[in-house]
């Protein structure tokens, strides 16, 4: 949506590489921001998510860093495996939610 | 755990038929959302419901309409399918507070993949 802006488009590392992903937000009164996966020809899925009232949160190999002065959250995924490969949609919340446009995340073993 | 299930994996319809797209979940949410998925533009917001018989217009509300008669249950319709809507849907649904149904995760069904001819 034009609320939230992702990048980037697409992402290749290399297995055991990071991988980061960002979006910005228009809208100061969003609080919540989740971020979802989806593999190909599956559901999306939340991952992780973060409300306002917080910087970082932390999942094993995932964390999510929120920024709201400048309006931008984060996905980092650490020491990534093949198994991350995915499309990747941030979302944030402001009476209704909206979704980035996703990022191709291709994990080369 | 949530379960949203779609009732058609894959249809196609002619253009200019009325198509029903059914959705029900099990877990009593309050907010159930329709949304379509095309490649490069993300999801975007179609309808949405935050309790029985309510419903709210997303971004991209022209050509749909959606019933909501039963609280596990969110229907899209359309109304004279055309074939610029053949995309991907899904549908999903949260646990809410009534008029307010922000800050909490979306569950979805496995979405069904329209074809309009």
């Amino acid at each position: 949506g034009e609320n939230v802006e992702q990048h980037p488009s697409t992402l290749s590392v290399q297995e055991g590489d990071s991988a980061v992903i960002k979006c910005t937000y228009s809208d100061s009164a969003s609080n919540y921001f989740p971020w979802y996966k989806q593999e190909l020809g599956k559901r999306p899925q939340l991952i992780i998510d973060i409300r306002s009232n917080v910087g970082e949160k932390k999942d094993q190999r995932i964390a999510v860093t929120l920024n709201k002065t400048a309006k931008h959250f984060s996905l980092h995924i650490t020491e990534t495996q093949p198994e991350d490969s995915a499309v990747y949609f941030c979302a944030e919340d402001f009476n209704k939610f909206y979704f980035g446009s996703g990022t191709k995340l291709n994990v080369k073993p | 755990d949530v379960k949203v299930t779609q009732s058609s994996r894959y249809l196609v319809k002619r253009t200019g038929e009325k198509v029903f797209l059914e959705c029900v979940q099990d877990m009593d949410h309050e907010n159930m959302f329709w949304y379509r998925q095309d490649p490069g533009l993300g999801l975007r917001l179609i309808y949405f419901s935050y309790d029985v018989k309510m419903k709210e217009k997303g971004d991209i509300p022209e050509g749909y309409s959606v019933s909501r008669e039963k609280k596990e249950r969110f229907s899209l319709i359309l109304e004279s399918a055309s074939t610029n809507q053949t995309s991907m849907y899904l549908c999903a649904s949260s646990w809410g507070q009534g008029a307010i149904p922000l800050s909490s995760p979306l569950h979805f069904g496995n979405g069904t993949r329209l074809t309009v001819t």
